[in-house]
């Protein structure tokens, strides 16, 4: 069964520093992951889709990356700013089956 | 072009009630997928459906909770007997294809169980 990790639980950052959130998983058959962002009592927001065959997909400030024979993937968020606060959720695709599976999230705080 | 749709916003019920969660996909997507968030819990799948068909429904607790997606009309998860352990965030999303595409997820039901 596929797990997912995400570290760290929480992060904490002054505005405009660059950072980086990580997400493992234990097999690396995947069809596809994709980084959503969560804020307080709201749904998803779809970030990025990065296929198993891609190494990395941009949009604005995040570039995620995926390197599928270690069973990693991380989000980059350039130069933070206090409206990126909210928890990021990393979700994998297996090969076979229906579902994703996601990790528990990172949650993020950039203080002004 | 609306996104996924999904009603009530909120929903309180008594314990031994029934709840109805209704969730209409994007326009032009055919795969409709239910996910639970129990607090502080990380998302869990428990079923893919398209239309009038159930593909896969193993992460669905096996007594109380049903899922339908009719011809015409949202999809609907249906929990009976209601107990506090319900108590979650419901969250729906599509797809326009069942593999390569990544989600769209609705703004969530939580439901509250008292």
């Amino acid at each position: 069964k596929q797990e997912v990790t995400q570290i760290p639980a929480a992060l904490s950052v002054p505005e405009g520093e660059n950072l980086v959130l990580n997400c493992s998983f234990t097999d690396s058959a995947i069809y596809n992951l994709q980084w959503f962002r969560q804020d307080p009592g709201k749904g998803l927001t779809s970030l990025l889709l990065i296929q198993s065959s891609q190494r990395e997909q941009t949009s604005g400030r995040l570039n995620a990356s995926l390197d599928k024979s270690s069973g990693r993937s991380t989000l980059y968020i350039a130069a933070s700013q206090p409206g990126d606060s909210a928890t990021y959720l990393c979700a994998v695709r297996p090969e076979t089956g229906n579902q994703f599976y996601f990790g528990t999230g990172t949650s993020l705080t950039v203080i002004p | 072009n609306a996104g996924v749709m999904q009603n009530p916003r909120h929903l309180v019920r008594r314990r031994g009630q029934e709840a109805r969660l209704r969730c209409s996909p994007m326009k032009g997507h055919s795969h409709v997928y239910w996910y639970r968030q129990l607090p502080e819990e990380g998302l869990k799948f428990m079923v893919y459906l398209q239309k009038e068909n159930i593909i896969d429904e193993s992460g669905m607790p096996k007594e109380r909770f049903s899922a339908e997606f009719p011809k015409e009309g949202p999809s609907i998860l249906r929990i009976q007997q209601v107990v506090r352990g319900d108590s979650a965030a419901y969250f729906c999303a599509s797809s326009i294809t069942g593999t390569q595409g990544g989600y769209t997820f609705g703004s969530g039901t939580r439901l509250t169980v008292v």
